[in-house]
């Protein structure tokens, strides 16, 4: 069985501030991480995504994410904030190999501040 | 442009009523997914198709039922048993590759009880 637990269900930061949302995992084999981002009423929308290739990952609007296994670890980072990154952000695994069911982290709500 | 579309954007139940949401896709996907979400919880998996013609429950499969009659259409029916239906229900689909799944996501339904 796969989980995610993402650190802060709310995160605030200054504009121009880094932005760090922290995902970590749990999962028997090697894991597939993704990120996605949702705005007020709308589906999901895919960032990025690690599936056992580069362990820096880069995504749209700006963000990356590192794959560090000894720490379980997908952390999502931006180097500046912007007002438009104001969203929810959820990080979601599935092992490798096979149709596997994706898990979902309950999200963090993001929050910028002029 | 290749997409998922859900319809109603809103939806109303009585009481006592079965309702039915829309999913359709064009992308040419095999697998399509329905996703419950409430504030706090994430995402999660009602059911999940991956074919035409099979479709499998999910973790709260228990007052929905749905149909795979054609690949680009996977609606889920919320039944009278469904006692908490209040929520925002997401569609996705993906191809049926299990190295390159990703998936992607519809714009919504929020559904509401009168």
């Amino acid at each position: 069985a796969q989980s995610v637990t993402q650190l802060g269900s709310h995160v605030s930061v200054s504009e121009g501030a880094l932005v760090l949302l922290r995902c970590n995992y749990s999962s028997s084999v090697p894991p597939y991480l993704f990120w996605y981002v949702q705005y007020p009423n709308q589906g999901l929308q895919l960032l990025l995504k690690y599936t056992s290739a580069a362990t820096l990952v880069k995504g749209i609007n700006g963000f990356e994410a590192e794959f560090k296994k000894s720490e379980t670890s997908f952390h999502l980072t931006k180097p500046s904030a912007h007002m438009s990154d104001a969203a929810e952000y959820f990080c979601a695994v599935r092992p490798s190999g096979g149709y596997q069911k994706v898990t979902f982290g309950i999200g963090t709500k993001l929050q910028v501040i002029p | 442009d290749g997409g998922i579309t859900q319809s109603p954007k809103y939806l109303f139940r009585k009481e006592g009523q079965n309702v039915t949401l829309s999913c359709e896709q064009n992308l040419n996907h095999d697998a399509m997914y329905w996703y419950r979400q409430d504030p706090g919880q994430g995402l999660r998996l009602i059911y999940y198709s991956q074919i035409v013609n099979d479709f499998q429950k999910g973790d709260i499969a228990e007052g929905y039922s749905v149909s795979r009659e054609k690949k680009e259409s996977f609606p889920l029916t919320v039944t009278s048993a469904q006692k908490n239906p209040t929520a925002f229900y997401l569609c996705a689909s993906s191809t049926s590759d299990p190295y390159q799944e990703t998936q992607y996501f519809g714009p919504g339904t929020r559904l509401l009880v009168l």
